[in-house]
């Protein structure tokens, strides 16, 4: 089946534009995950959906920075007023509780977005 | 809270050599451990997933063990080719828990010499 998939893979903006960036996890995935992954850093949690709910927002940056999540599938991660630090990867991953091989993620390709 | 360390940063090996990858973590109240790939530019592939009643995990000439009580897991890779090259990643959930963030290491870049 398809795999998650994210959309634009590549962003390039001006400081102080917003941005949506978008995330359609694995059909019946309940969970969704948002991670950043800047140059020579490690992967950043930003914040997990369980169903439309964000039980786990501690990752945001700061309050430019939020997520939704509709009909417990698609998912939008929007950063407002952009900063040149903002610019990464942003990834996206989902996983389903009703898996044999439980919290096993599953990411897509990412969005490269580039700050200028 | 979870920490997880993966050393060396870097690799090179000649083609056909059999390696290991290690990773690091600090609390062994793990719930699994998942080990990815990530191609240059690309997102992550997983590889390999041991829940914490498991002790290894194998997938083709891939193989990762789990010891809690160590706080330590590796990725074996027999017969190493070029196409292995990659940057490899383990992650554990930050909790003791199912569908939690992870908490990733750094990774370790692997050069595979033909």
């Amino acid at each position: 089946g398809a795999g998650v998939s994210q959309s634009p893979s590549n962003k390039v903006t001006e400081k102080g534009k917003d941005v949506e960036l978008r995330c359609d996890p694995i059909s019946g995935h309940t969970a969704l995950y948002w991670y950043r992954q800047s140059l020579g850093q490690g992967l950043e949690f930003l914040i997990y959906f369980q169903g439309n709910s964000a039980p786990d927002k501690s990752g945001l940056p700061s309050d430019r920075f939020s997520a939704e999540r509709t009909g417990g599938s698609v998912s939008t991660l929007t950063i407002q007023r952009t900063q040149q630090e903002d610019s990464a990867v942003y990834l996206c991953a989902s996983s389903s509780k009703t898996s044999g091989r439980y919290n096993e993620q599953f990411f897509g390709p990412g969005t490269r977005l580039t700050v200028l | 809270k979870q920490e997880v360390t993966q050393i060396p940063a870097a690799l090179s090996v000649p083609e056909g050599e059999n390696l290991v990858l290690n990773c690091s973590f600090t609390d062994s109240a793990i719930y699994n451990l998942q080990w990815f790939r990530q191609d240059p530019g690309k997102g992550l592939t997983s590889l390999l997933l041991i829940q914490s009643s498991q002790r290894e995990q194998t997938s083709g000439r891939l193989n990762a063990s789990l010891d809690k009580s160590s706080g330590r897991s590796t990725l074996y890779i027999a017969a190493s080719q070029p196409g292995d090259s990659a940057t490899y990643l383990c992650a554990s959930p930050r909790v003791d828990s199912g569908n939690t963030p992870l908490v990733f290491g750094k990774g370790t870049r692997l050069s595979v010499i033909a």
